[in-house]
């Protein structure tokens, strides 16, 4: 079974950096479009971006398009996601999530973002 | 305020079917496919639905999705304390160019 796992999480500082990643266990890596959802705790999901299976097509939501960039290295079937100039609205759980044949299959259990100064 | 509405809660007695309904407009529900996902807090989401009404493996076939137009509805028939957590359904938004949730719908078992 597919596993993904998300490291990078933890308390930065509003207008601070940080880098997001997640690990995919499967075998369809390569050929699979890859997003990120975040869930404010408390709140509903609400999804980030995604990235398309040869790294070149991206897309992001209104409210983070600008400051946050994702990206894969699919020799290390790895997605990421930068996240620059955050604000106490970036606090949240961020989910790596699978998308293959259509259908976001597979979530990561999340890793938490904290921005307070 | 998300462009997907749910009722905010549902609730049922064991073994009785409860239904959760998604409304949407002509950019999402009404020209792409709709998923459903359950979430237990403290867990990552499953998705129940794909493509409006198909069940991924290990789906029990008490969960079943519908749509007709620009809403959507899942139904969990024989409801068991299990089932108790948020379901949100999602679809693609063509204008906003998003994958849209919905506001998310507690299922309390009574």
């Amino acid at each position: 079974e597919v596993q993904l796992v998300e490291s990078g999480g933890g308390l930065v500082q509003p207008g601070g950096s940080l880098r997001l990643s997640c690990a995919d266990s499967g075998f369809t890596f390569r050929r699979d479009w890859m997003h990120w959802v975040r869930q404010v705790p408390g709140k509903g999901l609400v999804w980030v971006s995604r990235i398309n299976p040869d790294g070149r097509t991206t897309t992001y939501a209104d409210s983070v398009r600008g400051r946050f960039t994702i990206s894969r290295d699919n020799a290390q079937n790895t997605v990421y996601l930068q996240m620059n100039m955050v604000g106490a609205e970036d606090t949240a759980v961020y989910y790596c999530v699978r998308e293959f044949n259509g259908i976001r299959d597979f979530w990561g259990q999340g890793t938490l973002v904290v921005v307070s100064p | 305020q998300s462009v997907l509405a749910q009722p905010p809660s549902v609730s049922g007695t064991p073994g009785q079917r409860v239904t959760i309904s998604c409304s949407g407009s002509n950019s999402n529900i009404g020209r792409d496919s709709v998923s459903w996902y359950q979430h237990l807090p403290g867990t990552a989401p499953t998705v129940l639905i794909c493509y409006n009404y198909q069940r991924p493996s290990g789906v029990p076939d008490r969960f079943s999705g519908s749509k007709s137009g620009t809403s959507a509805s899942l139904a969990i028939s024989g409801l068991q304390s299990e089932d108790e957590a948020d379901y949100y359904c999602a679809v693609w938004d063509n204008i906003l160019n998003s994958y849209v949730f919905g506001s998310g719908t507690r299922v309390t078992v009574l």
